[in-house]
């Protein structure tokens, strides 16, 4: 079955120690996204990949950078982890078009101790 | 301004009694789309539906159905019959075109729990 794979499901850290989500997908979409849903709230998009064009969100801290190698993979990088940054990390991608279905992941949890 | 208001945040019935979930969204735009998402406790946020502006019929997907009024910008969600495996944050969400992708605007959620 076609499906976005994220890995680690759970993933644990050290405040201030740099770590690597990733995410690939056997769509073969266009687009791949990176939310950040923290406890009882809305996952809030991050950045997104059109193809191999980086667009960020204004409000995305400069803490988290993302790397897309290839259309099937997305690597969301976090520098340096603060508890803040404690939260559930999802993955979805869509088609190029007039607003596609986004198609998510299973996530990563990430606790930062 | 585009925003989407799920105001009930939790809703708890009992196995079997129907249940409606409420979306009011608000956008300036002619063509536009509306999600329904289910995100059970496992995490992951599951598509249940997709609807344009332009397609105001009422669907219908087994215990599932949709009824979509641009009159009173609301696309509501009713599960008929609930069961436990119901149970879940159900996110509604606006989808905005951004040139040549689109961004979800997502509601705040409502819990729904099941009891059995």
């Amino acid at each position: 079955d076609a499906m976005v794979i994220q890995n680690p499901r759970y993933q644990v850290t050290q405040f201030g120690k740099p770590v690597t989500l990733s995410c690939s997908q056997t769509l073969n979409h266009n687009v791949m996204y990176w939310y950040q849903q923290k406890s009882s709230q809305a996952p809030k998009l991050l950045f997104h990949y059109y193809d191999k064009d980086f667009n960020n969100e204004a409000d995305t801290p400069d803490n988290f950078q993302s790397r897309r190698p290839n259309t099937s993979f997305c690597f969301l990088d976090i520098r340096s982890p603060g508890l803040g940054d404690a939260a559930m990390y999802l993955c979805a991608t869509s088609r190029t078009g007039r607003v596609e279905t986004q198609y998510f992941g299973p996530g990563t949890r990430l606790l930062v101790l | 301004a585009q925003k989407v208001t799920q105001a009930q945040t939790e809703i708890s019935v009992v196995e079997k009694e129907d249940v409606t979930l409420d979306c009011v969204y608000e956008t300036r735009d002619t063509t536009y789309y509306l999600f329904w998402y289910k995100q059970p406790p496992s995490g992951e946020l599951v598509f249940l539906i997709r609807r344009n502006s332009f397609d105001e019929q009422n669907e219908i997907s087994g215990r599932y159905s949709w009824n979509f009024q641009k009159s009173t910008s609301s696309f509501n969600f009713t599960i008929t019959a609930s069961q436990v495996v119901d149970s879940a944050v159900y996110f509604c969400a606006l989808g905005v075109y951004g040139g040549a992708t689109n961004k979800l605007i997502f509601g705040t959620g409502t819990l729904l729990a099941v009891q059995p």
